[in-house]
Formats: structure tokens, sequence, C-alpha cells
């Protein structure tokens, strides 16, 4: 089984568009977050959540609206895509200790490409 | 805030040779600092972890990590490489009190000569 898992892998779409990339983990962690990687493979977070609780939001535009239903679930949901949203998502898991977290496991990402 | 850097964006190896990555990271406070390993169209795996526990920290596939205080830094080192070892490679750190949030240094690609 996969630990985090996404759908679709991969997502064209046209600008203007309004799409959800889904993501689950299996692993009982309670917090989840997005990541971007842009053409650059540089990798920044986007959003946190911890057991259904958004608890980072790192300036996101707000055409991105993170959706967490239970702790083993969040969605990402984009409206009115844009060019400069092209780049792969990922989703990602870890285990909030008493003094810190644990390592984040990863999804396999999600390839949006805005035409 | 936490910074990352990552010196050299591609390092070029011949099989069998010495792997080094460099990682010099910036923390206020005591950091957790990973590596993690991106093969093309896949997601990123956890080679191993520094969480202040021993500082030289083994992980994955012969790799380990040693981390140095005095020079901020937490580089990556393999013995010897192998051809299955090119791939992209991200240093990153976290905080205990930021909600397990990773900042990632730039990444470096590693190539491996037959």
């Amino acid at each position: 089984d996969t630990a985090v898992s996404q759908t679709p892998k991969y997502l064209v779409t046209q600008m203007g568009n309004d799409k959800s990339i889904k993501c689950e983990q299996n692993l009982g962690h309670d917090t989840m977050y997005w990541y971007k990687q842009d053409s650059k493979k540089f990798l920044k977070i986007m959003f946190s959540y911890n057991n259904k609780e958004l608890i980072i939001n790192e300036t996101v535009p707000n055409r991105f609206s993170p959706k967490s239903p239970d702790k083993a679930h969040l969605n990402l949901h984009i409206n009115s895509l844009e060019l400069g949203d092209s780049a792969v998502y990922f989703c990602a898991s870890s285990q909030n200790r008493d003094r810190g977290f644990t390592e984040a496991f990863f999804g396999q990402g999600t390839r949006l490409t805005v035409v | 805030a936490q910074s990352v850097t990552q010196l050299g964006s591609h390092v070029s190896v011949s099989e069998g040779a010495l792997v080094l990555l460099r990682c010099n990271y910036s923390s206020s406070v005591p950091p957790y600092l990973f590596w993690y390993v991106q093969y093309p169209n896949q997601g990123l795996q956890l080679l191993l972890k520094y969480t202040s526990a021993a500082t030289l920290v083994k992980g994955i596939n012969g790799f380990e990590a040693e981390f140095k205080k005095s020079e901020t830094s937490f580089h990556l080192t393999k013995p010897s490489a192998h051809m299955s070892d090119a791939a992209e490679y991200f240093c990153a750190v976290s905080v205990w009190n930021q909600g397990g949030k990773l900042i990632f240094g730039q990444g470096t690609e590693l190539s491996v000569k037959p």
C-alpha cells in the first residue's frame, strides 16, 4: 500500500479553469502538507493542516484553497488557473511529537501544466 | 528564520568515487536536518535525518551525514558512488515549533559516470 498517494499524477488544463488534487495518507499521521516544486526544482511549503486545522499558510494566493475532510485527507483546489501555476505539487504527512515532528513522507507528486 | 544552502547545483562523480554533497544551514534554534533524494518523476524519499541525537547519521543506500554545529553544516557522503545514485538531492531544515515545516535547499543534481 502506498503511504501517501496523490491523484491525478498528471493534470493538463487551460488557463482560467478550476481543478483539484487529492491526497490521502494511510500512515496515521496527524499533519499533512502541500509543497510546490517549480521548474527549477525548488521546493516550498504552501499549506499545513494538523488534525483538520490549518496551521501554516505561506502567503499563497487565495485562488488556492486546501480542504481537509479528515486527518487522512488533504485536497488542494485551485481556481482560475494561471500559467504560473504550472509546477509539481507534492503532498506530505508527518506526525506531531512532543518536541517536534517526525520526518515527512511525500507522495509521488502531481505535475500540473496550465496551457 | 531558517535557511539552507546547498553548494553546487550539479555534482558529477565517477562510479566508485566518493560522493560529497554540501549543505549549510542557518537556524536560531536547534535544528532538525534531513536529506531527501528525488529520482526522475518521483516523489521525495528520506535518506537520513538528524534530530539532536548522534552527530554522525547513517542512512539508506550507504549514505551518511555529519552534523557540525560549529560549521553549521550537514554534508552528505557516500564512500563509493553507484550508477543508481544519480538523482536530485535535497537538504532540508525544520525546527520543533514551526509545525513540521521543511525549508529546502536548492537541490544538487548528482551525475555518476561509468
